[in-house]
């Protein structure tokens, strides 16, 4: 089983809908994250939380929530979907600072319609 | 506040040849940690080779290695004897806290 796994794998929704997106992980790490990938910007910081009672946003949340439910699980929301939401989100897990880089799961491809 | 850079798009090389990717940066901050990810069409971020900014001497790893240049926020990948499995998104990073990406190089591997 992967170390940090990501659900969905590809998903396509309508604009407006509410969707979720979820990670797990079994590295054991405090440190979790939430980015979005998009062609020519790079990996852009939606939201992060370094232990289960903190979270934190990055550089890009708004139209986005997230939910830390135990150590291993952060989850990402988009209360109400539109187009330019559509991109490929990654979920990362880290020790107390990334300086060993950190675990990413496989992506989600989010298209938003 | 990090920011990283990546000024080449795209780059391509002949397989056995050696190219290199080049990435500045910029921070404030003096400890701190820099990468190069490697991304193929599976779409999985791979970790190919970290460089801690305190320790002048270049990080290697197998076939790539870094040209890191502290003063002048300058933090390159160099793949020699290029392969086709090499063909990918690669980008560059940088942490402090949080890792801060660069847009990304495509690189092509020519036959």
């Amino acid at each position: 089983d992967a170390d940090v796994t990501q659900t969905p794998r590809n998903r396509i929704t309508k604009t407006g809908k509410r969707i979720m997106l979820e990670c797990s992980q079994t590295k054991g790490h405090d440190r979790m994250y939430w980015y979005r990938q998009d062609p020519g910007l790079g990996l852009r910081l939606i939201y992060y939380s370094f232990d289960v009672k903190d979270i934190n946003k990055g550089e890009i949340s708004d139209g986005y929530s997230v939910s830390r439910q135990a150590q291993a699980k952060f989850s990402l929301s988009l209360e109400s979907a539109i187009p330019n939401q559509t991109a490929l989100y990654f979920c990362a897990t880290s020790v107390r600072g990334p300086n060993y880089g950190y675990t990413f799961g496989s992506g989600t491809r989010l298209t938003v319609v | 506040a990090q920011t990283v850079t990546q000024s080449q798009p795209e780059m391509s090389v002949q397989e056995a040849e050696t190219v290199t990717l080049s990435c500045t940066y910029d921070t404030s901050e003096s400890d701190y940690y820099l990468f190069w990810y490697k991304q193929p069409p599976s779409r999985q971020m791979i970790l190919v080779i970290r460089q801690e900014a305190y320790k002048q001497q270049n990080a290697t790893e197998n076939r790539f290695s870094v040209n890191f240049q502290k003063a002048a926020k300058s933090f390159s990948l160099k793949i020699s004897d290029s392969q086709l499995g090499d063909a990918a998104m690669y980008f560059c990073a940088t942490s402090y806290g949080k890792l801060t990406f660069g847009q990304g190089t495509i690189l092509t591997v020519h036959p």
